[in-house]
């Protein structure tokens, strides 16, 4: 039982490129989310998929994209990279939705953008 | 809407002292709250949530919160520290206007040393 993955752990981009994060759970989870973690400013949600064929924006989506691929998988696209988008990106899941489930994180993804 | 606010930014006790990270919310709603701890290079991890009955609350690692009503607090204790214990705290809080997700609002973090 790995939890909540992610690939890659590491990435640098420049300004402009595009790249996909990757993100599974094995915890057979309805809900999954994506968070950027930036100092001093905790965790701001970028996306949520409440369940499998269903996303919503969050608190800062812009210049995101999302896909639930699955009920395992659910990805982050970053279309034109900037250098605002530098961050610690986490995938998150919990088993429903509503107020009372815990969620459980993946390790994150270390993005520089140049 | 609801929000969190952690005092403090850093801060740093003997090991063996007491741990006290402050937390405070507002809601317009009964809230669910969390603490949530994050090692170097990880994932964050749950401690302790409440949701109802009893106020006082244990989580693991020997960490506990108090939910204070009339204060509008959750504040995150441990009796003796470890030099484990080092770590960011979230405090964080349920968002009940999205009834569909379990959206979470962090607090924006403590970092908790521990000095030998």
């Amino acid at each position: 039982n790995a939890g909540v993955t992610q690939t890659p752990k590491f990435q640098v981009l420049k300004t402009g490129q595009s790249m996909t994060l990757q993100c599974a759970q094995d915890m057979n989870h309805n809900s999954m989310y994506w968070y950027r973690q930036d100092p001093g400013m905790g965790l701001r949600l970028i996306y949520y998929s409440a369940s499998e064929g269903t996303t919503d924006k969050g608190e800062v989506p812009n210049g995101y994209n999302v896909s639930r691929l699955n009920k395992r998988e659910f990805s982050l696209r970053l279309e034109s990279a900037a250098p605002s988008q530098t961050s610690v990106y986490f995938c998150a899941s919990s088993e429903l939705g509503g107020l009372y489930y815990e969620q459980y994180f993946g390790p994150g993804t270390r993005l520089t953008v140049t | 809407a609801q929000s969190v606010t952690q005092l403090g930014s850093h801060v740093s006790v003997s090991e063996g002292a007491l741990v006290l990270l402050r937390c405070n919310y507002s809601s317009s709603v009964p809230p669910y709250l969390f603490w949530y701890v994050q090692y170097p290079n990880q994932g964050l991890q749950l401690l302790l949530k409440y949701t109802t009955g009893a106020t006082l609350v244990k989580g693991i690692n020997g960490f506990e919160a108090e939910f204070k009503k009339s204060e509008t607090s959750f504040h995150l204790t441990k009796p003796s520290a470890h030099m484990s214990d080092a770590a960011e705290y979230f405090c964080a809080v349920s968002d009940p206007l999205y009834s569909s997700a379990s959206k979470i609002i962090f607090g924006s973090g403590t970092r908790l040393s521990i000095r030998p």
